[in-house]
C-alpha cells in the first residue's frame, strides 16, 4: 500500500533563509510525487510534479524537490523564503499503474511560517 | 489551466438539513473530484464523478448521505445531506488536466477555493 509521510507539521524560518520541507513515500511501484501548496483562502495549487524524469524537479516560485529512491524522499527546499511563501504544502504520491481508479495520497500537511 | 468556481464559499447550517455545494468550470473536462478536508487534516477523496454515469464513491462515503449530479462537462454538484457537526469541513472541487478524448493522467489536478461548512 502507498503512503506519505510528512515529517514536521509545521515550521517556521526567517524571510530570506532556506526552506526545507520534508516528506518521504511508500510504494510498491515507482511512484508520481508532487507537492501542492495552499494559500489562506485560495484552492491548491500545484508546485511540482516528478514523474519518473529528473530527479531534480523544478517547480513554480523558486521551488524545488529532489526524488531520492535510495531514501523513499522527496523533499521540498528553497534557497531563499518570502513572506508570501506562507502557506500549507502538501506532499502527495500517486501509483501510475492502478488504472482509472488510481488516487492520490496526502500527506497531512506543513504549516510554512515566515518571519520578517 | 482550468479556472474552478466553487459556491458558496461558506456556509453556517444546522444540524439535518442539507447543503448542495456547485462547482463550475470554465471548460469541458471528464473527471470531477469532490475532496473533504477535515480540521488538521489531509485531504479524504469522497467521490469521482464522470459525466453520463454514476458517481464513484471512495470506502466510507456512500451515496445516500453525498449524493453528486453530473449534468455535463463542465458543472458538478454535491449534497451534504441530514448534517451533523461531524460534517463540519471544507469540500473542495478538483478537476484532471485534459478535457474529453484525452487520457486521464492524474498528473495535475486543479482546485476550487473550497467550500468552508460548519454544522451547529
Amino acid at each position: 500500500a502507498q503512503s506519505v509521510t510528512q515529517l514536521d507539521s509545521h515550521v517556521s524560518v526567517s524571510e530570506g533563509t532556506p526552506v526545507l520541507l520534508r516528506c518521504n513515500y511508500s510504494s510498491s511501484y515507482s511512484p508520481s510525487l508532487f507537492w501542492y501548496v495552499q494559500h489562506p483562502n485560495k484552492g491548491l495549487q500545484l508546485l511540482l510534479k516528478y514523474t519518473s524524469a529528473a530527479t531534480l524537479v523544478k517547480g513554480i516560485n523558486g521551488f524545488e524537490a529532489e526524488f531520492k529512491k535510495s531514501e523513499t524522499s522527496f523533499h521540498l527546499t528553497k534557497p531563499s523564503a518570502h513572506m508570501s511563501d506562507a502557506a500549507e504544502y502538501f506532499c502527495v504520491v500517486s501509483d501510475p499503474y492502478a488504472g482509472n481508479n488510481r488516487k492520490l495520497i496526502w500527506g497531512l500537511g506543513t504549516s510554512l511560517a515566515v518571519n520578517p | 489551466s482550468a479556472v474552478i468556481s466553487q459556491k458558496p464559499s461558506r456556509d453556517i447550517c444546522q444540524r439535518g438539513t442539507s447543503l448542495t455545494i456547485q462547482c463550475q468550470v470554465d471548460s469541458q473536462v471528464t473527471m470531477m473530484f469532490w475532496y473533504r478536508q477535515q480540521p488538521g487534516q489531509s485531504l479524504t477523496l469522497i467521490a469521482t464523478a464522470n459525466q453520463g454515469s454514476e458517481a464513484t464513491y471512495e470506502s466510507g462515503f456512500v451515496i445516500d448521505k453525498f449524493p453528486i449530479s453530473r449534468p455535463n462537462l463542465t458543472f458538478s454538484t454535491l449534497t451534504v445531506s441530514n448534517m451533523s457537526p461531524e460534517d463540519s469541513s471544507i469540500y473542495l472541487c478538483s478537476v484532471e488536466e485534459g478535457g474529453p478524448g484525452t487520457a486521464a493522467t492524474n498528473e495535475k489536478l486543479f482546485f476550487g477555493s473550497g467550500t468552508q461548512l460548519s454544522v451547529l
